[in-house]
């Protein structure tokens, strides 16, 4: 069972470039997540899908768009890469918004 | 701004002692979560407690919530090095997470 797995574990972007990251799930869970991690300043929500065909906005979602393709995949792409993007990633998924939620390993992005 | 927020920011505990960290959060919420991260991975599901419970055990954890203050607390008892890591509240609203506490467990 693998859970929650990212693509790419990895990525090095020159400002401008634009990239996807995926995330997909094999538990067949309803909700899904995006969130950014910096230093110091914990997870912060990029966006949010509560459910197949809906989208949200989280607490941080300037320069970035998401994709529900479908049940398991849930797609954030950055369009033109900033260093201010330059972060960690997570993708989590639930079955439920206040269910226990289940995280991959992360996307390290530097954007230089 | 950030549902959660965790005090304090950073704890360092000799092994075998307890550590307790602190949670406030904004509002109204069904349930409460707890996580662990360790360096560099992505976060674990520790123990989700319901508003209308008051304590939860799980382990060598336990949780409280008071619901009246807005806040949460989470005891780490007889800790063990394997316990350093850091540790973030969530609430129930979009899952929302605060910037965690980190601990340290001396040998």
């Amino acid at each position: 069972n693998a859970g929650v797995t990212q693509t790419p574990k990895f990525q090095v972007l020159k400002t401008g470039q634009s990239m996807t990251l995926q995330c997909a799930q094999d538990m067949n869970h309803n909700s899904m997540y995006w969130y950014r991690q910096d230093p110091g300043m914990g997870l912060r929500l990029i966006y949010y899908s509560a459910s197949e065909g809906t989208t949200d906005k989280g607490e941080v979602p300037n320069g970035y768009n998401v994709s529900r393709l479908n049940k398991r995949e849930f797609s954030l792409r950055l369009e033109s890469a900033a260093p201010s993007q330059t972060s960690v990633y997570f993708c989590a998924s639930s079955d439920r918004l206040d269910t226990e939620a289940f995280f991959g390993q992360g996307t390290r992005l530097t954007v230089v | 701004s950030q549902q959660g927020e965790e005090d304090p920011q950073a704890l360092s505990i000799q092994e075998g002692e307890n550590a307790t960290m602190n949670c406030s959060y904004k509002t109204s919420i069904n349930n409460l979560q707890w996580y662990r991260q360790n360096s560099g991975r992505g976060l674990v599901h520790l123990i989700l407690i319901r508003s209308n419970e008051r304590e939860k055990h799980s382990g060598r954890l336990r949780v409280t919530l008071d619901t009246s203050k807005k806040s949460s607390s989470l005891l780490i008892t007889a800790s063990r090095a394997a316990d350093t890591a850091s540790y973030f509240c969530a609430t129930d609203y979009k899952l929302s997470f605060g910037a965690g506490t980190t601990v340290t467990v001396r040998a």
